[in-house]
Parts: structure tokens; sequence; C-alpha cells
């Protein structure tokens, strides 16, 4: 199985901040890759697909980069709608597997 | 607009099997091109995909579920549904319903969740 491993696990910000999550996957997956926000009590919500490709309705300040093995989510300008756990998702094998999670608290 | 919802029973016995339904609407399953998964977190923990079926009725489950899962369809109804036999308090958790453009993709579309507690 090819496994993701996100980081940080939380962390804290301000808004407008900049902030950055990474996933690394345990071989290359190449840009089979998609991010998740979520908020509590809700279903996680679609972000980015294709490891760079933003879902229709979602926020230009969202960005995702990457191939391979390493990929990063950017929020460019933190909202306070922002604050939420996101998780990267592998699509590259049959198997699709999730990072860990990263939550977004307020500073 | 399509969209997903959960139904079943939100409490289970150990040992029993859990049974649970998602209808769609908006769209029909018998369409094709979509393929319909349920995806599961456990209490404050990460997501875990159990499996996915095509309009077709072919599946693909999680090595480490494949023994007690079941995945159907029905399309006349516009529904698919998941059996998770033999529970146990592991299997306690949020069991989401979603939607993937092909077998290998992000899911794009997902139901609201329904909360399922495996106790006697």
């Amino acid at each position: 199985a090819i496994r993701i491993t996100q980081s940080p696990s939380s962390l804290s910000a301000s808004t407008g901040d900049r902030v950055t999550i990474t996933c690394r996957a345990s071989q290359g997956i190449s840009s089979y890759l998609a991010w998740y926000q979520q908020k509590p009590g809700k279903a996680p919500k679609l972000l980015i697909y294709a490891a760079s490709t933003l879902q229709s309705g979602v926020p230009s300040r969202f960005s995702g980069s990457g191939s391979g093995t390493d990929f990063t989510l950017t929020i460019s300008c933190l909202q306070s709608e922002d604050f939420a756990t996101y998780y990267c998702q592998q699509y590259y094998s049959y198997l699709p597997e999730f990072g860990q999670g990263t939550k977004v608290e307020i500073k | 607009q399509v969209q997903l919802q959960e139904s079943g029973p939100g409490l289970v016995k150990p040992s029993q099997t859990l049974s649970l339904t998602c209808t769609v609407s908006g769209g029909s399953i018998s369409s094709g091109g979509y393929y319909w998964s349920w995806i599961r977190q456990h209490p404050g923990k990460g997501l875990e995909w159990i499996g996915y079926i095509y309009y077709s009725g072919s599946t693909y489950y999680n090595p480490s579920l494949k023994s007690r899962v079941t995945i159907s369809v029905d399309t006349s109804k516009n529904q698919f549904s998941l059996k998770l036999s033999s529970v146990t308090a592991a299997d306690t958790a949020v069991y989401y319903c979603a939607r993937a453009r092909s077998e290998k993709d992000a899911f794009d579309i997902w139901g609201q969740g329904t909360m399922v507690t495996v106790s006697s």
C-alpha cells in the first residue's frame, strides 16, 4: 500500500497568514493527489485534485503543487472560514489512502 | 446538482451486520461514468476508504475489510448499499458515501455522513 505522511498534524495561524501543509507519499504517485477541507460535523470538501487543479467554486487563495512524492497545499491569505482540518489523498493506486490530517487553528 | 444521502441504523450490536444505504438524487447511477464509494471516519480520527461499486455491479474493496464487506447497487432505486458483517466496537465511525469520476480519482461529492455506534 502507498502510505501518505502529512505534516504538520496541527498549526496555529492568524487571519491573513500564508499557510503551507505538506504530504509525502511512500512511492511516486505522479500527480494523483487531492486535498480536502473538513469542518467539524461536516463531510470533507474537495479543494484540489490532480495535485494542482482547483475544484470548481473553490477560492483562488487555495493552491496545490508537487508531483512524484512531495506535495504542498498553500492557503495564501488565511480567512476565518478556512479554520478547519485538511486532508490529502492519493489515488494513484486502487486503494485510496488519506493523510492523517492537519488541523488549522486560530492563533 | 447531484446529492448523496446516507441512511440506516445508528446503533448496531456487536457481531451483527451493519447496513447502510446511500440515495443519489439529481443524477442517475445507471448513466455510468462514476464510481460510488463508502468511506468511514473513526471518532476524532482520519478517513478510511471501504470500497466502491460501479453501476454495472463491479466492486473493489479495501483489503483490510474485504472479508466482511459487501457493497451492492440498486439502479431502480438509485441507491447503493454497504453491509459490514461481524462488527465490533472498532467499527464505530461516521460512514460517508461519496462519488468519484473514475476508479482512481478524487471524491468530488460526499454525503453528509451518518454516525454508527457498535454497542450492546
